[in-house]
């Protein structure tokens, strides 16, 4: 199975929250990020938390990291028609630069 | 900074074809990575360069596809002879030197072999 898995689909409300779920294996990772892919274009970095950081807030979006359970999520508030998209978490492991991904959310936002 | 380019961003061949992507990393990137992304299969790592030098090549699918960096602002990703099931679109993305973590993806070359 993947080393990193997320749900496949989410659907919220203009206005609410949205909740995007991570999870993954390897407890040697060091750092952990969110990108979003809108349609027809590339990954975009949205952000990214150090591993010994619990959580990360940049405008609208939080990120929250329980190593423990080995969870990461991605808060969105009041989420826009924009945001709609597919949002992929990767964790990257010890000194390389490769990163790993899951195979992505996607968000869909209703007006 | 133009950030990742590729070249061409749509590519539509007949099967038997070869085909050349084309990548130009973010200058003073050191690392440079392909990947692949279809419906069935997602996003796989194809191949990733440190300093122009091939790393990690054990996502490609096989000996049909070869990858090359002559330079550091310069790799290709060939496919000779090309399949119906390559069909994909194929990203390249660049990252700094050691602290220099974050990925930046180019646009991607949507390549669709008939």
């Amino acid at each position: 199975g993947e080393d990193v898995e997320q749900s496949l689909f989410l659907s919220v409300r203009e206005g609410d929250s949205s909740v995007i779920n991570c999870t993954y294996t390897d407890s040697s990772s060091t750092y952990l990020y969110w990108y979003k892919q809108e349609p027809g274009a590339g990954l975009q970095l949205l952000t990214y938390i150090f591993s010994n950081m619990d959580m990360k807030q940049d405008q609208r979006l939080t990120v929250l990291l329980n190593k423990k359970d080995k969870h990461l999520s991605l808060r969105i508030a009041d989420t826009q028609t924009g945001d709609s998209a597919i949002y992929f978490c990767a964790e990257k492991r010890g000194a390389g630069n490769m990163l790993t991904f899951g195979g992505g959310t996607r968000l869909m936002v209703k007006p | 900074d133009a950030g990742v380019i590729q070249s061409p961003r749509h590519e539509v061949t007949e099967m038997g074809q070869e085909v050349t992507l084309r990548c130009k990393p973010i200058s003073g990137h050191n690392s440079l990575f392909w990947y692949r992304q279809t419906m069935m299969r997602g996003l796989e790592l194809l191949i990733y360069f440190n300093n122009n030098v091939p790393i990690d090549d054990s996502g490609m699918p096989e000996d049909r596809f070869s990858a090359k960096m002559p330079n550091a602002s310069f790799s290709t990703l060939k496919i000779q002879p090309s399949e119906p099931r390559d069909s994909a679109v194929y990203f390249c993305a660049s990252s700094g030197a050691a602290g220099f973590h974050e990925q930046y993806f180019g646009p991607g070359t949507r390549l669709t072999v008939t």
